[in-house]
């Protein structure tokens, strides 16, 4: 069964840190993703990965997959308040698609 | 981008009502879609995933009778949720990818709160 683990779980930075939010998962997968989540609102889409090394960066995000370690990061540079969301990473084998718990980040001046 | 469109955006029913909910995929056609529900500060749980043409297959421990998904066409998937009770409040999401292209997105609804009184 495919699981997903997720943390931290709560992240609470200041403005201009810089942190990594990981995410563990149990099988091998076809691709990985991460969103976003505003309270209230859905998902919205910010990285896709497809294979073993691959590197995405927008702005100040920058997802990484290890997919011999099952490994994904999703590394914030230089946190500013906009940031403030809940992350999901989402990984789908075949036609399967999990969740993480989530990241609630917090960006505090 | 695909978009997918949810609606409607919330929705607030008295107990024992039903309720239906539209995931409708304007630009792609989505032989599968899946529906989720989160509630509060949690993280997204399948409930179901919607094949076009097929009954859906529910994930363990979601009711079927409960909770009705129909797939009619390659663009809409609707979810029922039948003899509303507060504890189905919840925030409801579908999803949709094209199958057929491997290497693609999938495509969020902006989700249904649901608030049963």
């Amino acid at each position: 069964e495919l699981k997903v683990e997720q943390n931290p779980l709560f992240l609470s930075m200041q403005e201009g840190k810089n942190y990594t939010i990981y995410c563990n998962y149990s099988t091998t997968s076809d691709r990985l993703y991460w969103y976003r989540q505003d309270p209230g609102k859905s998902l919205e889409s910010l990285f896709v990965l497809l294979s073993n090394g691959a590197v995405k960066q927008e702005g100040r995000l920058m997802a990484s997959l290890d997919t011999k370690a099952r490994l994904s990061t999703l590394h914030i540079t230089a946190a500013v308040h906009d940031l403030s969301a809940t992350y999901f990473c989402a990984v789908v084998q075949s036609r399967d698609m999990r969740f993480g718990a989530g990241t609630r980040l917090t960006v505090k001046p | 981008g695909a978009v997918v469109s949810q609606h409607p955006s919330w929705v607030i029913c008295k107990s024992g009502t039903s309720v239906k909910i539209e995931c409708r995929s304007l630009d792609f056609q989505a032989t599968t879609m899946f529906w989720y529900r989160q509630f509060p500060k949690q993280s997204l749980m399948l409930m179901a995933t919607s094949n076009e043409g097929s009954k859906a297959t529910y994930e363990q421990g979601v009711e079927k009778d409960k909770f009705l998904i129909n797939h009619a066409s390659l663009t809409l998937s609707t979810l029922t949720v039948t003899s509303a009770h507060p504890e189905d409040s919840s925030f409801y999401i579908c999803s949709a990818r094209e199958w057929y292209k491997r290497n693609t997105e999938a495509f969020f609804g902006q989700g249904t709160r649901l608030t049963v009184v």
